[in-house]
């Protein structure tokens, strides 16, 4: 079974504080995604990645950036981190042939 | 306009009921088209690829129509573990980008 492990399930910040989150995958899939998923707007692609130290932005990137240093790890980084990016934070990798999407249980971010 | 429309619901039916969803997407060159189903709190899954032809897996039934640009899926006898949010994706033509729609509520009850 793929494994898409994210660092943490539930995290709350402040305004301004730099936040990251982590993911890990054990399956050597290539692509690897950050969705944000809110009410009633469904899941936004943030950044994608193909390959080591390889990043695309997604739909709405400003704000995030990320980093691929490694194949299984991607990781997502709020720089300072604001109000309307409380959300839910889901990061998935792509299973090369079917295109299917594989998902980390997700990271639910409060920022006060 | 959206690039992948749904009716966000809810749904709400009784056991053993029939219920269908669609989804619209804007991007004719879409080429590959998923159902995913995502639980309360939980992350998606895959429910089933949709392909051009129709396929079926038990009781759920995905079609694909290009002409009208939209998919569907459609659950017969309905069960309470039915009920979730099932979220239409669309890959489009370029990369491996996958878009997905907001998601319909479906609620079955006893």
């Amino acid at each position: 079974d793929v494994k898409v492990t994210q660092s943490s399930r539930y995290l709350v910040k402040r305004t301004g504080e730099k936040v990251f989150l982590e993911c890990v995958q054990d399956m050597d899939h290539e692509n690897m995604f950050w969705y944000r998923q809110d009410p009633g707007l469904g899941l936004r692609l943030i950044y994608f990645s193909y390959d080591v130290k390889m990043k695309e932005k997604g739909d709405i990137p400003e704000g995030y950036s990320v980093s691929r240093e490694k194949k299984e790890r991607f990781s997502l980084i709020l720089e300072s981190a604001s109000t309307n990016q409380t959300s839910m934070y889901l990061c998935a990798t792509q299973e090369h042939g079917t295109g299917e999407l594989f998902f980390g249980e997700g990271s639910r971010l409060t920022v006060l | 306009r959206k690039e992948v429309e749904q009716d966000p619901g809810p749904f709400n039916v009784p056991e053993g009921a029939t219920v269908a969803f669609n989804c619209t997407y804007s991007n004719s060159a879409s080429q590959s088209f998923f159902w995913y189903r995502q639980d309360c709190r939980k992350e998606p899954k895959l429910l089933m690829s949709v392909y051009s032809s129709g396929n079926e897996d038990g009781r759920f039934t995905a079609q694909l129509n290009r002409a009208s640009q939209y998919i569907s899926l459609l659950i017969r006898d309905s069960k309470l573990s039915d009920s979730a949010t099932y979220l239409c994706v669309v890959r489009v033509e370029y990369g491996n980008k996958l878009v997905f729609g907001a998601g319909t509520i479906l609620r079955v009850k006893s």
